[in-house]
């Protein structure tokens, strides 16, 4: 089974649709992260969150919001979808107590993605 | 806000030959990573540095820690066709608990 799982996997929608990307883990981290993927663009980071009632804006959070619902689940919302939107979203998991052999070096566990259109 | 420059954007190579990319940076990281996205997948981690000028190998990869901290190579021997893929570095300051990204590096492998 896979240890970080995003849902859904693809999604076409229009302009101006809600729409929720949800990621959940089993690894027991206690850091989540949502990006996107552009085409030649590599990874942006969105949004952050190091606990429950930790969350912090990344690079490019307008337009975004998230919930941290539990350690295990981290969503991403598109309040009101627009067509600039559309990317390729990766949730990623990290955990602060074993990663790295350096004080807060955190390799990043990334899920499977979500290719998201909105037209 | 930081930037990591990746090199080169894309690379078109034969079966057997060598790989080399990297990654420049304006300002200083205390931590390397490099990763491998494969078509329909996420990123995965192949090598993470921790101190400069560290020198690091994962079978048929190495990598190192720029001296300068500023900098990182990847290096990939002898290429199979199963290196396909895009490769990012990516840099942290201690304790800031996430990462920059580079644009990565697509790598094309001809039999």
């Amino acid at each position: 089974d896979a240890d970080v799982t995003q849902t859904p996997r693809n999604r076409i929608t229009k302009t101006g649709k809600r729409i929720m990307l949800e990621c959940s883990q089993t690894k027991g981290h206690d850091r989540m992260y949502w990006y996107r993927q552009d085409p030649g663009l590599g990874l942006q980071l969105i949004y952050y969150s190091f606990d429950v009632k930790d969350i912090n804006k990344g690079e490019i959070s307008d337009g975004y919001s998230v919930s941290r619902q539990a350690q295990a689940k981290f969503s991403l919302s598109l309040e009101s979808a627009i067509p600039n939107q559309t990317a390729l979203y990766f949730c990623a998991t990290s955990d602060r107590k074993t990663s790295g052999r350096a004080l807060g070096g955190n390799e990043q566990f990334f899920g499977p993605g979500t290719r998201l259109t909105v037209l | 806000g930081q930037q990591l420059n990746q090199s080169p954007q894309s690379m078109f190579i034969q079966e057997g030959e060598d790989v080399s990319m990297n990654c420049t940076s304006s300002s200083i990281f205390n931590t390397w990573l490099w990763y491998k996205q494969e078509p329909g997948e996420g990123p995965v981690l192949l090598i993470a540095l921790y101190k400069a000028g560290e020198l690091t190998s994962n079978g048929r990869l190495t990598a190192q820690f720029g001296i300068t901290r500023k900098d990182s190579f990847l290096n990939i021997s002898a290429s199979i066709p199963s290196d396909v893929g895009i490769y990012f570095c990516a840099g942290q300051i201690t304790n800031a608990g996430k990462s920059t990204f580079g644009d990565g590096t697509t790598l094309t492998v001809k039999p």
